[in-house]
């Protein structure tokens, strides 16, 4: 079983709409979570973290961590055309590594 | 800054080949990474530095070896070139580490074909 698993989609919404991206993950000594967001051709960037359970917001953007779930989401209210990009979950395990998620591909049709 | 700068942005390669994929970061970071990254698998840890002198494993290292002279530079060696290397390569780094709230810098990436 993969550590951090997320649904690749591609997933396609139209402008305005709200977007949820999810991810679940097995490790339960992991303490906080990232989303990363990468555009095509380019490098993944940091978007958001969170720690434990619970919400947190940051504009449109809000990240969720159900620990007893093992389920982290990632919402955007009132999806942009320049949303579209692949979202990847993230979470720090032993060693200075980091694991990510597949990632999953986001199109925002006008 | 400049942030993390990668070199050369494309490159194809023949089966046995070898080359270096350039890595440099402006920011004083300690730590520096090597991923790959294949279709619909994600990002996946080849090496990393925690410092000058000092590497390490990650996930996929078989086929790569990575040195880290100075602060600023990590590059990334191919011995003998594969097709099954044919992947973007992401260079990043971070101040602390993931362990804290530190951030990772990802370079823009190196597209290598292997053929």
């Amino acid at each position: 079983q993969k550590e951090v698993e997320q649904d690749p989609g591609p997933l396609s919404v139209p402008e305005g709409a709200i977007v949820s991206l999810n991810c679940t993950y097995s490790n339960s000594a992991f303490q906080y979570f990232m989303w990363y967001r990468q555009y095509s051709r380019k490098g993944p960037e940091l978007l958001m973290y969170t720690y434990s359970s619970g919400n947190k917001e940051d504009g449109r953007f809000t990240a969720q961590v159900d620990k007893s779930s093992k389920y982290i989401s990632l919402f955007i209210r009132d999806s942009q055309p320049s949303d579209s990009a692949t979202y990847l979950c993230a979470a720090p395990g032993g060693g200075n590594k980091l694991t990510f998620g597949t990632g999953t591909q986001l199109k925002v049709e006008l | 800054n400049a942030g993390v700068t990668q070199t050369p942005k494309f490159r194809i390669l023949k089966i046995g080949q070898s080359m270096t994929l350039q890595c440099t970061q402006d920011m004083n970071h300690n730590y520096m990474y090597w991923y790959r990254q294949d279709p619909g698998m994600g990002l996946k840890l080849i090496y990393y530095s925690v410092g000058a002198g000092i590497t390490d494993k990650g996930e996929v290292p078989n086929g790569y070896n990575v040195s880290r002279s100075t602060t600023e530079d990590f590059p990334l060696r191919l011995e003998l070139a594969a097709p099954s290397q044919t992947s973007v390569y992401f260079c990043a780094s971070s101040y602390q580490g993931p362990l804290g709230t530190d951030t990772q810098y990802f370079g823009p990436g190196t597209r290598l074909t292997v053929l």
